[in-house]
């Protein structure tokens, strides 16, 4: 079974701040099924990176990520009001075929 | 562009089943290349995949699930469908259904608004 963790759990950052998530497996993920969603209160989570580095359409480029195997990164540039919300990683292919980490919240500090 | 609407009671009883239905509109569930899944959110809690399933009626589920869990397709009515038996207060969630997408890697790129499920006596 496939484990995803992420890190930190809440995340305290100022706007215009960079904040940095880590996502890590307990086995590899083939990298171009690890994906990342952004969850706001209230609503549903939405597509903000898949294949570990392409950016969903509708989100700034001050989102990136990287990373392959067991350790994945997103990083958020210049933190904007908006940004502020949890976000997940998700892998695919694995056992279960699909899992959730259990996500980092980004909150205003 | 395709969306993914849930319907279903919002309240059901301990030991009862709890059955969603996911409505899927501008595009057909008979395309190739997405799978058609349940996600659920405990409240104040992450994401759990619960299955999913293809046109075809192929299906895969969560190993914590797979004994009270049914996932079904209905392509004349583009809609599947959710039936989780002998539920408990733990099944209280959002449950939410979505689309996986091979152009994605498989991630989800299309959900619903999801909906309140309260199991209670």
């Amino acid at each position: 079974e496939i484990v995803l963790t992420q890190s930190p759990g809440t995340l305290s950052l100022s706007p215009g701040e960079r904040a940095n998530l880590s996502c890590r497996a307990s086995q590899n993920v083939g990298s171009q099924f690890l994906a990342w969603y952004q969850q706001r209160p209230g609503q549903a989570p939405r597509l903000l990176i898949y294949g570990a580095t392409n950016r969903a359409s509708g989100f700034s480029d001050r989102f990136s990520a990287g990373g392959s195997g067991t350790d994945f990164t997103l990083t958020i540039d210049r933190l904007e009001p908006e940004d502020f919300a949890v976000y997940f990683c998700q892998q695919y292919g694995g056992s279960p075929p699909l899992s959730f980490g259990g996500g980092t919240k980004v909150e205003i500090k | 562009q395709v969306q993914v609407q849930e319907s279903g009671p919002g309240l059901v009883k301990p030991s009862q089943t709890l059955s969603l239905t996911c409505t899927v509109s501008g595009g057909s569930i008979n395309s190739d290349g997405f799978y058609w899944t349940w996600i659920r959110q405990n409240p104040g809690k992450g994401l759990e995949w619960m299955g999913h399933t293809y046109y075809s009626g192929n299906t895969f589920y969560n190993p914590s699930l797979k004994t009270r869990l049914a996932i079904s397709v209905d392509t004349s009515n583009n809609r599947f469908s959710l039936k989780l038996n002998s539920v408990t207060a733990a099944d209280t969630a959002v449950y939410y259904c979505a689309r996986v997408s091979r152009h994605f890697y498989f991630g989800l790129d299309v959900w619903g608004q999801g909906t309140t499920v309260t199991v209670s006596s």
